[in-house]
This record gives C-alpha cells, structure tokens and sequence, in this order.
C-alpha cells in the first residue's frame, strides 16, 4: 500500500462547479499535513497547510480526519486557472520530511 | 516566491559521465532537499540536508551524493549518470520558522536531466 493515496484522476469539471479530492494517508504517527498545486512542467506550490480543526481560505477548504487517515480539498466556484496537479502532503511521522502522493489531476472547462 | 534557484535548468548528458545539479537559496533556511519526479511516482526524495554538512540519504539515493558546504548550497552528484536517472530533479528548502511552518517545503523551478 502506498504511503499517500490519491485518485490520478483527471476531473474534468465546467467552470463554477465544485470539485472535491480526497487523500489517504498510512502513517498515523505523521502531524503535518498540506495540499500542493502543480502546474504544468513547473515546481510544486504550497496551496494550504491542513489543521484538525479544518481550514478555509478562500474558494479552498481543507478537512483533516485522522480517525480515518484521510484528507480532503474542496474547490468552490472553479476558475479555468484552478486547472492542475493537486499534490496530497504529509509527513513521515513527526520528522520534517514529507511524503508525497501522485497527484490528482483537475480540468477545469468552459 | 521563495528565493531558490536550480542550474542548470535542463541538461543532456551521456551514460557514465557525472553530472552535478546545483541549488542554491537565500532564504537561510535550515533543511534543504532533493527529489526526483517521475511519471507514475510522484516527488521521491533522494538526499535531504539538515544542516552545513549534515546530510542523510532519502528513499532513492543509490547512484547520488550530496554536499552541503554552506547554507545556501546543496549540491547533487550523479557520479555516472544511468539512462534510469532521466528525470526532473527538484531542490526545496524548509525551516526558517517565521510565518511558515518549519516543514512547509518551498521548490525551486527544476532542472530535466536526460541520459543518453
């Protein structure tokens, strides 16, 4: 079993829908959690950090449910610009280094 | 953006010749790491350093090096480069506390390798 799960995807979505990803993770010693962007032929981008509480920032929401080792990312109001590689994030138990999952691909269409 | 930069940005070399991929940051953060991405795998890390000549291995370093001799320089030597190391290599760095969070990792553009 991999150590980060993500569905590759793609989702291919009309502009202004609402899109959601989920991530699964196996180590449930690992405390730091993050979503990444990746565009195209370009480094990945730290998108947001996730809390337990859960975290919004803008059109993004973040879930954290470590009772289920998984992760979520909602995507409201998709933009044609929302089109990438979401990257699922966590760390390798309570070190600094993070393991990454393949990424779930997104379309986002007129 | 955080101040990291790769060279070179793209590279064609031959099977067996070495080849060293430079990072540099300006950034005074602590850890610096290099991964590799491969279609189908996704970012694997190959060495990480935790300071000026601290360094450890990662889960795919066979047939890489790694020095550290000052806090803005991580290097990666492929000693001689294989046809299985094409790929994209990415430096990042992470930890300089402040507003981020000590293992919020932050990526240089890239450089593509190919071995022919």
């Amino acid at each position: 079993r991999k150590e980060v799960e993500q569905d590759p995807g793609p989702f291919n979505v009309p502009e202004g829908a609402t899109v959601a990803f989920n991530c699964t993770y196996s180590n449930s010693a690992s405390q730091s959690f993050f979503w990444y962007r990746q565009d195209c032929r370009k480094e990945p981008k730290l998108l947001m950090s996730v809390y337990s509480s859960g975290n919004e920032d803008g059109r993004f929401t973040a879930q954290l449910n470590r009772a289920s080792q998984y992760i979520s990312l909602l995507i409201r109001d998709s933009k044609l610009s929302d089109s990438a590689t979401y990257l699922c994030v966590v760390n390798e138990d309570s070190s600094y280094k993070l393991i990454f999952g393949s990424g779930t691909r997104l379309l986002v269409r007129p | 953006d955080a101040g990291i930069t790769q060279s070179p940005r793209h590279k064609v070399t031959e099977t067996g010749t070495p080849v060293t991929l430079r990072c540099h940051q300006t950034e005074n953060h602590r850890y610096m790491y290099w991964y590799r991405q491969d279609p189908g795998h996704g970012l694997r890390l190959i060495h990480y350093s935790y300071g000026v000549k601290d360094t450890d291995k990662g889960e795919v370093s066979d047939g890489y090096s790694v020095s550290r001799s000052k806090t803005e320089d991580f290097l990666l030597t492929l000693e001689s480069a294989t046809s299985s190391q094409t790929s994209v290599y990415f430096c990042a760095i992470s930890g300089s506390g402040g507003t981020s969070s000590y293992n919020e990792q932050f990526f240089g553009p890239g450089t593509r390798l190919t071995v022919l």
